[in-house]
């Protein structure tokens, strides 16, 4: 069964101070592995996007890494702002190309 | 370009009354999808369409829940009668021609409460 799992569900950190959020996945075969940010109220937005070949890519103070081998992803934020107070979600998908599967999101709360 | 609309943004109604939501997609994108998104989880796929056809409705709880797409435009997601458990988000996404890696754009969602 594909799945999309994610870690911490929550957090809370200083505004300025760096964090990371971990995804792990069992899709297959995989396509590629986006990060989206949705701010409370609204839809998700896209910040990144890798495909297999792909081991990292930055977005401002996002970087998000990629291991295919061991099914694994992260997303820095770096200096964090106030305005990065959000939940973060993992999205796979699979070799079809636009059939995803969700992570449950990391909830980030920067506090000043 | 304008991004995916939806309508209302927020409804709340008694359980066993019935609710319409309404979407309408950036223009030009054939693909149409309805997700829900239960508080502190991910979305999970209603349904998919294909301009006016259903491509994937396997996880749409059919005995309450419909939708449709006539004329392959905007899109409405119907549930009758209500549940408690039926709280949640509703988001509708769009992917088109101008969608790398088929991105897919979500609207702002409709955060319905069933008292």
């Amino acid at each position: 069964k594909n799945q999309v799992e994610q870690s911490p569900q929550s957090l809370i950190i200083l505004e300025g101070k760096n964090c990371t959020l971990q995804c792990n996945y069992t899709v297959s075969p995989f396509s590629n592995l986006r990060w989206y940010k949705q701010d409370t109220g609204r839809g998700p937005v896209s910040l990144t996007i890798m495909t297999f070949s792909e081991n990292t890519k930055s977005n401002g103070r996002y970087t998000a890494t990629l291991d295919a081998d061991t099914k694994q992803s992260s997303l820095h934020i770096t200096a964090s702002q106030l305005s990065d107070s959000a939940s973060y979600i993992c999205v796979v998908s699979g070799a079809a190309g636009n059939k995803l599967t969700f992570g449950g999101g990391t909830r980030v709360l920067v506090k000043p | 370009e304008a991004g995916v609309a939806q309508s209302p943004r927020y409804k709340i109604i008694e359980k066993r009354q019935s609710v319409a939501f309404w979407c309408n997609p950036i223009s030009g994108h054939a693909t149409l999808y309805w997700y829900q998104q239960i508080l502190g989880q991910g979305p999970k796929l209603l349904i998919q369409f294909q301009n006016n056809g259903v491509v994937d409705d396997s996880q749409l709880p059919k005995d309450r829940f419909s939708a449709e797409r006539l004329k392959g435009v905007d899109s409405t997601l119907k549930i009758q009668p209500a549940k408690l458990e039926d709280s949640a988000v509703y988001l509708c996404a769009s992917i088109g021609p101008g969608s790398s890696y088929n991105e897919q754009f979500f609207g702002p969602g409709t955060r319905l409460t069933v008292l």
